[in-house]
């Protein structure tokens, strides 16, 4: 139980359009998805945290309007890179939890790279 | 958040148990010790979390310090698949997780 999927895995795009990534809670009702980034060879940053129903939460420098993120179910969340550039290439990682639970699930990932 | 210490690497041999040391000197008493582990390309796994007292599941054992300032994860037959970064990460209940280096742990066939 408790898997988390992401789509798509792998994307490549030009840079100045939008992506956008989806997470899903496959088996669980998510009420918090936070998304994190995470650059070669270093740690997983925390970008914003979510609530079903709730804007995001953004971690601080994080641009909220380049990095727009929609909980509008307890199963997904997205997050749209607006306006993407090659410094936004980066691998995406989604997690999710629900009320009762202390743990995270984490999806496999989402590698963008913008040319 | 409090902040943990890890060593940046170690080494094990397959099918011998691993002890991953973390100390956290300035863990509060609402803080739970949380370890989740990343293969390469992957997003993180959970693998174990507890409070006070140790933890065993089908993954791992967590034995947590008396005085709660350092505790070791503890992986009991190391397989290749074991290899990953490993992260030690308090966090308050139901609140955010924050990542540091955590440590590289190698398997040797």
């Amino acid at each position: 139980g408790a898997v988390v999927s992401q789509h798509p895995s792998r994307v490549i795009c030009k840079s100045g359009t939008s992506v956008k990534i989806e997470c899903r809670s496959l088996d669980f009702q998510a009420t918090t998805m936070f998304w994190y980034r995470q650059f070669p060879k270093q740690s997983l940053m925390l970008m914003a945290t979510s609530n079903e129903g709730s804007k995001a939460t953004y971690e601080q420098g994080v641009e909220k309007d380049k990095f727009l993120i929609n909980h509008a179910s307890l199963t997904l969340s997205t997050l749209t890179v607006t306006s993407a550039h090659p410094e936004d290439s980066s691998f995406y990682i989604c997690s999710a939890k629900t009320g009762g639970w202390n743990e995270q699930f984490f999806g496999p990932g989402t590698r963008l790279t913008v040319l | 958040d409090a902040k943990t210490t890890q060593p940046n690497s170690m080494e094990s041999n397959e099918e011998e148990p691993v002890h991953l040391p973390c100390n956290h000197s300035t863990i509060s008493g609402t803080d739970y010790i949380h370890w989740y582990r990343q293969l390469p390309s992957q997003g993180p796994e959970y693998v174990i979390h507890g409070l006070t007292s140790n933890v065993n599941n089908r993954m791992a054992s967590l034995a947590i310090a008396e005085d709660r300032k350092s505790s070791t994860l503890i992986l009991h037959r190391a397989t290749l698949r074991d290899a990953a970064v490993y992260y030690c990460i308090l966090m308050e209940y139901g609140n955010k997780l924050v990542f540091g280096a955590g440590t590289i742990l190698r398997v040797k066939s």
